[in-house]
């Protein structure tokens, strides 16, 4: 059962556009909700993170949307830029398990044309 | 500096042929874990480590095994390689307390 939807599994945006990416969730116990960039070749690196107690977080160019009671968080990017190109993973996380186990979504390809 | 290094970064091998896939963090966290990805899919855990001499499987099945000696090291073994043994396998380390999870760069295995 997937327990972290994302959608869409591909996106194409113009440069300077925004492109926005969606997540839902179904287990309430997940209490830490990052995103990954993943560029091919490569590991995913961590972009940005959110727990649910604050509605939205702000790093540069990227914005995590957090709506509890929707079961759903969303990844904005403003601007983007051909550089942004890569595929883009959400995760959660369920609070009181020592070792930070990671659910992740199925991925979404960006593709920034320039 | 302060990384995560996996080898091989490539490996094409045949079927039935033991191999390991090396994982170390210069990073100190306790807690490594291993994940497995098909291209263009999500990632799915199939080992993790609480620290040494603790490992546990994850969520995916997987015929590899893992050890784990040393804080820094943790490597996985496949005793006999098989083509559905084909992905891309990821390390990955964290901090006791701190859910942010750090990735190698990956080792993509080709079984033929």
């Amino acid at each position: 059962q997937q327990q972290v939807k994302q959608s869409p599994q591909s996106l194409i945006v113009q440069k300077g556009g925004i492109s926005i990416i969606n997540c839902a969730y179904e287990n309430t116990a997940f209490d830490y909700f990052p995103w990954y960039q993943q560029f091919p070749g490569k590991g995913p690196a961590l972009l940005i993170a959110i727990r649910p107690d604050v509605s939205e977080k702000k790093e540069g160019r990227f914005t995590i949307s957090f709506n509890k009671s929707a079961k759903q968080f969303s990844l904005h990017i403003m601007d983007s830029q051909p550089g942004d190109s890569a595929t883009y993973f959400c995760a959660a996380l369920a609070g009181g398990t020592s070792y930070g186990k990671l659910t992740f979504g199925q991925g979404t390809i960006l593709t920034v044309h320039p | 500096e302060a990384d995560i290094y996996q080898t091989p970064r490539y490996l094409v091998i045949g079927t039935g042929k033991k191999i390991t896939l090396e994982c170390s963090q210069t990073m100190g966290h306790d807690k490594m874990y291993w994940y497995q990805q098909d291209p263009g899919m999500e990632l799915h855990l199939i080992h993790y480590s609480y620290g040494v001499n603790s490992t546990e499987k994850g969520d995916l099945s997987s015929e590899s095994t893992v050890s784990r000696i040393r804080t820094e090291h943790f490597p996985l073994t496949l005793e006999s390689a098989r083509p559905s043994h084909t992905s891309q396998y990821l390390c990955a380390s964290s901090s006791r307390g701190v859910p942010l999870q750090y990735f190698g760069a990956g080792t993509r295995l080709s079984v033929l």
